[in-house]
């Protein structure tokens, strides 16, 4: 079976500080892991995965992340936050290595990030 | 990317009442997609696997006479919350895979409230 934690529920930044969002995953086969973004009444759309390539993968928005198998993490990353980046923040796991269209995801509990001006 | 829509975006209906919620991929043909349960300030839950003429795959807990799903066609399969309840409302967001395309693409969600 696969699951996902993510730490820490709400994470507040300032405006251009550092952005990092945990995720640690379990699965009995090598994951893939993904990062999905959240807005208000809206649906989920993708960040980043990863996909047993690079383990450190560059998404959209500026937001990057690295797999640590030693760690069983994936945590989310930013430099510098910017107001439009507050949103609900889902990391998630799959195991079916097939196409990454049908594969069936396991979601974090979701962080809300709010940005500090 | 591809663009998935759902509707009604929202709808509030009375309890014992059924409500059909639509999950379309506009600009590709989806062999495979997903009901997704979210409550407030919550993950999203899994409520069924549909793979286009075929029965769906529902998760354990989720009845599959309560959440009747149809994928007729490659471009949209259909949610029916049938004989509604107050414990029913929630937000239930679709997503869709296939075609070219090496990810899944969510719908923006459909917000049920039952009364």
């Amino acid at each position: 079976a696969q699951s996902v934690t993510q730490l820490g529920s709400h994470v507040s930044v300032s405006e251009g500080a550092l952005v990092l969002l945990r995720c640690n995953y379990s699965s009995s086969v090598p994951p893939y892991l993904f990062w999905y973004v959240q807005y208000p009444n809206q649906g989920l759309q993708l960040l980043l995965k990863y996909t047993s390539a690079a383990t450190l993968v560059k998404g959209i928005n500026g937001f990057e992340a690295e797999f640590k198998k030693s760690e069983t993490s994936f945590h989310l990353t930013k430099p510098s936050a910017h107001m439009s980046d507050a949103a609900e923040y889902f990391c998630a796991v799959s195991e079916i290595r097939s196409n990454f269209g049908n594969e069936k995801l396991t979601f974090g509990t979701g962080t809300r990030l709010t940005i500090i001006p | 990317g591809a663009v998935v829509s759902q509707h009604p975006s929202r709808v509030i209906c009375k309890s014992g009442t059924s409500v059909k919620i639509e999950c379309r991929s506009l600009d590709f043909q989806a062999t495979t997609m997903f009901w997704y349960r979210q409550f407030p300030k919550q993950s999203l839950m899994l409520m069924a696997t549909s793979n286009e003429g075929s029965k769906a795959t529902y998760e354990q807990g989720v009845e599959k006479d309560k959440f009747l799903i149809n994928h007729a066609s490659l471009t949209l399969s259909t949610l029916t919350v049938t004989s509604a309840h107050p414990e029913d409302s929630s937000f239930y967001i679709c997503s869709a895979g296939g075609g070219n395309y090496n990810e899944q693409f969510f719908g923006p969600g459909t917000r049920l409230t039952v009364l």
